[in-house]
């Protein structure tokens, strides 16, 4: 079956440590998306991918870093200098031509304490 | 940059009809897109609408109007399943990113 991997499901961290979340697809698709959501709202772009080794900034990179070194993984490293990382993050991936169709994996929770 | 704007809660019985409206402001638009999330789980896509009017997809059906910068979710014949959060999400620009509203939660009653 495709689809979307994330793990793992929970994450416990302390403060002060780079975390790296994982992001895995076998859709073949070209982009890779990371959002953050809090509770109660809705989701806010990190980074994106539209292709192999290239990315780009969403809404609130700061404290995030990414890269894509293959199609199928699209790594989330959450860094000391996120201020506030404790949130629900969720990875997703589209078709190239179609980035208002987007299929998400089943999240990763991070608790930083 | 993109705002959008939909209700926070609508509570309906089992086989009523809800209707989740989403207004957004825009640089640019090119279409909107909605989601669905069951408490704790991933969003699913449901429908997007790049032109003016109404999308039927089964019991959901999404409605356009870019004149009026606004669109709506329409969920007929509602079922216990479909309690969720429900979220548009506007793609205003050339690129990749979509910008979703905050959601509106939808409980179902018996």
């Amino acid at each position: 079956d495709g689809g979307i991997t994330q793990s793992p499901k929970y994450l416990f961290r302390k403060e002060g440590q780079n975390v790296t979340l994982s992001c895995e697809q076998n859709l073949n698709h070209d982009a890779m998306y990371w959002y953050r959501q809090d509770p109660g709202q809705g989701l806010r772009l990190i980074y994106y991918s539209q292709i192999v080794n290239d990315f780009q900034k969403g809404d609130i990179a700061e404290g995030y870093s990414v890269s894509r070194e293959k199609k199928e993984s699209f790594p989330l490293t959450v860094t000391s200098a996120q201020k506030n990382p404790t949130a629900f993050y969720l990875c997703a991936s589209s078709i190239g031509d179609s980035p208002y169709e987007q299929y998400f994996g089943p999240g990763t929770r991070l608790t930083v304490t | 940059g993109q705002s959008l704007e939909q209700p926070s809660e609508v509570t309906a019985v089992e086989g009523a009809i809800v209707q989740i409206n989403c207004t957004y402001q825009t640089s640019g638009f090119y279409g909107l897109s909605w989601y669905q999330q069951h408490d704790g789980g991933a969003p699913t896509f449901l429908s997007y609408n790049a032109l003016d009017g109404l999308e039927e997809t089964g019991r959901f059906s999404s409605f356009l109007s870019r004149s009026d910068s606004y669109g709506y979710l329409l969920l007929q014949e509602l079922q216990m399943k479909d309690s969720a959060s429900y979220f548009c999400a506007v793609k205003g620009s050339n690129d990749y990113k979509l910008s979703f509203g905050a959601g509106t939660t939808v409980t179902v009653r018996a």
